[in-house]
């Protein structure tokens, strides 16, 4: 069945570096990518989607390209914040077919001041 | 803006109880789901609901399971006699447009 498959964390870094993190799926057809964050003690937040081949979601600084030929979404952010400290969930759905989203295992961020 | 709400925040029960967790989905949303997340591990699909029926269910979900939308707004999961394991984050989501799903906060259910 679909799967999603990212880095294991948890990833530490210092504030201002750059970040990057992994996200692989497998799937049938074309599905629809998502990173969701979840800050410490709240629920997930939709962070950023794409719902094709070559589009790149972006918000609040953070960019990921959904490349079929690599079957990737990773996402990078040029500079982190010590804000930008959360787990991370890559994630895919398949429309029109059954539209649960299919969740990768998540990465737990650390951004030093 | 709007959002998912859940209640109650924390549930703590003994193994056997019967749970009901609560949510209110986003009011014009017409897709409705359950998903679950043991500590540590990733977040799990239960169940998703449209047009007053259940339209997906995960293996997770068997007999103990149900979901209703008794009035409209709410959309609840009852476990009907709850054992150690059911003890998870409980997220309730809803879609007005698929494929983008909001999320609630979430119900910290533990089983004693």
């Amino acid at each position: 069945g679909d799967s999603v498959t990212q880095m294991e964390g948890p990833v530490t870094l210092s504030e201002e570096a750059f970040l990057t993190i992994n996200c692989t799926y497998t799937a049938t057809g074309y599905p629809s990518l998502f990173w969701y964050v979840q800050y410490p003690g709240e629920g997930l937040q939709l962070l950023l989607k794409a719902t094709k081949a070559d589009d790149k979601g972006s918000n609040k600084g953070f960019e990921a390209t959904y490349r079929k030929e690599t079957t990737s979404f990773h996402l990078e952010k040029g500079s982190v914040q010590v804000s930008d400290s959360a787990v991370y969930f890559c994630a895919l759905s398949q429309v029109n077919r059954d539209d649960k989203i299919i969740f990768g295992k998540g990465t737990r961020l650390h951004i030093l001041p | 803006e709007p959002e998912v709400t859940q209640t109650p925040s924390h549930q703590v029960t003994q193994m056997g109880q019967e749970v009901i967790l609560r949510c209110v989905p986003i009011s014009n949303h017409l897709y409705f789901y359950w998903y679950r997340q043991i500590l540590g591990q990733k977040v799990e699909f239960l169940v998703s609901f449209y047009n007053n029926e259940i339209s997906e269910k995960s293996e997770i979900f068997d007999d103990q399971f149900s979901v209703e939308r008794p009035d409209g707004s709410n959309f609840t999961l009852k476990i009907r006699s709850t054992k150690l394991e059911d003890s998870a984050m409980y997220f309730c989501a809803s879609s007005e447009v698929l494929p983008e799903q909001f999320f609630g906060p979430g119900t910290r259910l533990t089983v004693l």
